[in-house]
């Protein structure tokens, strides 16, 4: 499977914890995006990098939110202290050179108790 | 405000029917808009339209952009159950920049 891969596809944590998401781009896909989706909303930009470099984020990521791509190939978002607004399906998209057709991996539904 | 708007929020049809699902957006300079379909979980890529009034097809789905009126359409004939699924239709406003998305339409066809 060459798509985009993300894990874990579930986790479930107390509020106040902190948690982390692994996204594998498509081989080759140069940016790399992650957007929020909760239930009824299309998906929400949070952040984007090209290569290794993070170029733009939204308002809605706030300092307890850090994402890195250190090496310009995987990916992960870090939410620290999760509260119970963070709770969401977390989508990972990746895109190639200047193409806006972006493909997304399956997400990591984040439930916060 | 560079909303995407869709309409209907929600449609339930019947197998064999024909659907036209509509996708407005607030910015006249854009370069593209995208259409994606999303089940139970990653949203996969239907279409990417550029220029106005180009279809473009694939098998029982087809899409046309009206860039002066800003609005996209997506048609699905002769629906079936699988393509029960919540649609969604996303402007990407230049290159490289993220995408803006819709809430979706929920389109459920029964048998």
């Amino acid at each position: 499977d060459t798509g985009v891969s993300q894990n874990p596809r579930h986790k479930i944590t107390k509020r106040g914890q902190n948690v982390t998401f692994r996204c594998d781009p498509i081989s080759e896909h140069n940016r790399l995006y992650w957007y929020r989706q909760t239930l009824g909303q299309g998906p929400e930009f949070l952040t984007y990098f090209q290569n290794e470099a993070q170029l733009e984020k939204s308002r809605l990521l706030s300092d307890r939110f850090s994402a890195e791509r250190p090496k310009g190939s995987f990916s992960t978002l870090e939410i620290q202290r999760t509260e119970q607004g963070d709770s969401a399906m977390y989508l990972c998209a990746s895109a190639r050179g200047s193409q806006d057709e972006q493909y997304f991996g399956p997400g990591t539904r984040l439930t916060v108790t | 405000e560079d909303k995407v708007v869709q309409s209907p929020l929600s449609l339930v049809v019947h197998e064999g029917d024909t659907v036209t699902l509509n996708c407005s957006y607030e910015v006249t300079n854009f370069r593209s808009l995208l259409w994606y379909k999303q089940e139970k979980k990653a949203p996969t890529f239907l279409f990417m339209l550029t220029s106005s009034g180009i279809e473009k097809k694939s098998g029982r789905l087809s899409s046309i952009l009206d860039k002066k009126e800003l609005f996209s359409i997506l048609n699905i004939t002769a629906t079936q159950t699988g393509d029960s699924a919540v649609y969604l239709c996303a402007r990407a406003p230049t290159g490289n920049t993220p995408l803006v998305f819709g809430k979706g339409t929920r389109l459920s066809v029964i048998a």
